[in-house]
């Protein structure tokens, strides 16, 4: 089956400051890569999501970029704002099929 | 928009008994829906994939007798954990995937119900 493994599991920035998070998968059939944001105590929230025909997505303050051939894909938050501080979820799957999720990254804006 | 719902938000039983737990899509339907579990400070554990009409499949290590998953309609899906015990005590949080145009799926997460198994 799918492996996800996210890196790392706990980022500190200082507001304004820029954050990445990394993942790579293991099952070259997934081809749908999303990001969740977790607040504690609440749902995942969908907040960027990459299928595998394009390398980069970008959303305001938000991006995403893939790597099909070394399988990993990545996270970017600029301008990091306290709102931002919460747990982060990537995510792998086979269109229609199960998601498997990394580990989570902590991320806590220090303002 | 997406909407999931989830009843109950929080449940606490005695062990040995048999608890439901019932995942709704409001405003659209889901063939497929997730069922997770989350520990504390921990990721989502895919426990098994609800479909429509279907039996479901089950992840390596999740017992199906223990937990029983229905999915009778496109917008219902129940997860009964049966003769709880309290190492059952989790996060359980549904999912629902919406189909877009062009076969593209997004998951929406319903909000969650937390047990508690004394």
């Amino acid at each position: 089956g799918e492996n996800v493994e996210q890196h790392p599991s706990t980022l500190s920035v200082q507001e304004g400051d820029s954050a990445v998070i990394k993942c790579t998968y293991s099952d070259s059939a997934s081809n749908y890569f999303p990001w969740y944001k977790q607040e504690l105590g609440k749902r995942p929230q969908l907040i960027i999501d990459i299928r595998s025909n394009v390398g980069e997505k970008k959303d305001q303050r938000i991006a995403v970029t893939l790597n099909k051939t070394a399988k990993h894909f990545s996270l970017h938050i600029t301008e990091t704002q306290p709102e931002d501080s919460a747990v982060y979820f990537c995510a792998a799957s086979e269109t229609g099929n199960q998601f498997y999720f990394g580990t989570g990254t902590s991320l806590t804006v220090i303002p | 928009g997406a909407v999931v719902s989830q009843h109950p938000s929080r449940v606490i039983c005695k062990s040995g008994t048999s608890v439901k737990i019932e995942c709704r899509s409001l405003d659209f339907q889901a063939t497929t829906m997730f069922w997770y579990r989350q520990f504390p400070k921990q990721s989502l554990m895919l426990m098994a994939t609800s479909n429509e009409g279907s039996k479901a499949t089950y992840e390596q290590g999740v017992e199906k007798d223990k937990f029983l998953i229905n999915h009778a309609s496109l917008t219902l899906s129940t997860l009964t954990v049966t003769s709880a015990h309290p190492e059952d005590s989790s996060f359980y949080i549904c999912s629902a995937l919406k189909l877009a145009g062009g076969n593209q799926e997004t998951q929406y997460f319903g909000p969650g119900t937390r047990l508690l198994v004394l």
